[in-house]
């Protein structure tokens, strides 16, 4: 069946690069999604992509898609403490009003 | 704007007691989601609306009743919650049911 994968945790320095990947099993998805999850709020979509794209830039977000192996990257440039938070990464399929969410993972930038 | 909005924030809730969640949306967003989240597995889908007057089950809908009321309002009912019923539960919505989904702030629910 579908599936997404991601690393639960990753820890980075403040200034460096952090980059979050996610694995996903269904080669028919349409979107592709970042969201970010701060303590005790909602999902917030941070960036998406169509599948027939492979890469997309807003600031200091750069998301990379690789088709071929089923492979999404997230990468945050000059990582701040406010981006502290767990990322999830999902896809969806037009049509299907289905969306598959990974397990998250968790940023912890250290000062 | 008000975006999703979720009630209550945080529930107490006996085992064998009910509750509904409720959400409303004010984006005019034609579907509507109830997800659960619990820790290491991520958000599961427990019953989403595609458009008003439709509802459908998801991953988990075992436990769980929705209503759609009107384009704006999805709620959820535990009739008889359970210790597994116990998670954060999220509304959500989306334009058309295939582009991104805007969350709600979440419900606590604890279930002893």
């Amino acid at each position: 069946g579908e599936d997404v994968e991601q690393s639960l945790f990753l820890s980075v320095r403040e200034g460096d690069s952090s980059v979050i990947n996610c694995t996903y099993t269904d080669s028919s998805s349409t979107y592709l999604y970042w969201y970010k999850q701060e303590p005790g709020a909602g999902l917030q979509l941070l960036t998406y992509i169509f599948s027939n794209m492979d890469m997309k830039q807003d600031q200091r977000l750069t998301v990379l898609l690789n088709k071929k192996d089923k492979h999404l990257s997230l990468r945050i440039a000059d990582t701040q403490t406010g981006d502290s938070a767990i990322y999830f990464c999902a896809e969806s399929k037009e049509g299907t009003y289905k969306y598959i969410f990974g397990t998250g993972t968790r940023l912890k930038v250290l000062a | 704007n008000a975006g999703v909005t979720q009630t209550p924030k945080f529930q107490v809730l006996k085992t064998g007691q009910s509750m509904t969640l409720q959400c409303a949306q004010d984006m005019n967003h034609n579907s509507m989601y109830w997800y659960r989240q619990d820790p290491g597995m991520g958000l599961r889908l427990i019953y989403y609306s595609a458009s008003e007057g439709t509802t459908d089950k998801g991953e988990v809908p075992n436990g769980y009743n929705v209503s759609r009321l009107n384009k704006r309002e999805f709620s959820l009912r535990l009739e008889s919650a359970a210790p597994s019923q116990t998670s954060v539960y999220f509304c959500a919505s989306s334009p058309t049911g295939t582009e991104k989904l805007f969350f709600g702030s979440g419900t606590q629910l604890s279930v002893l």
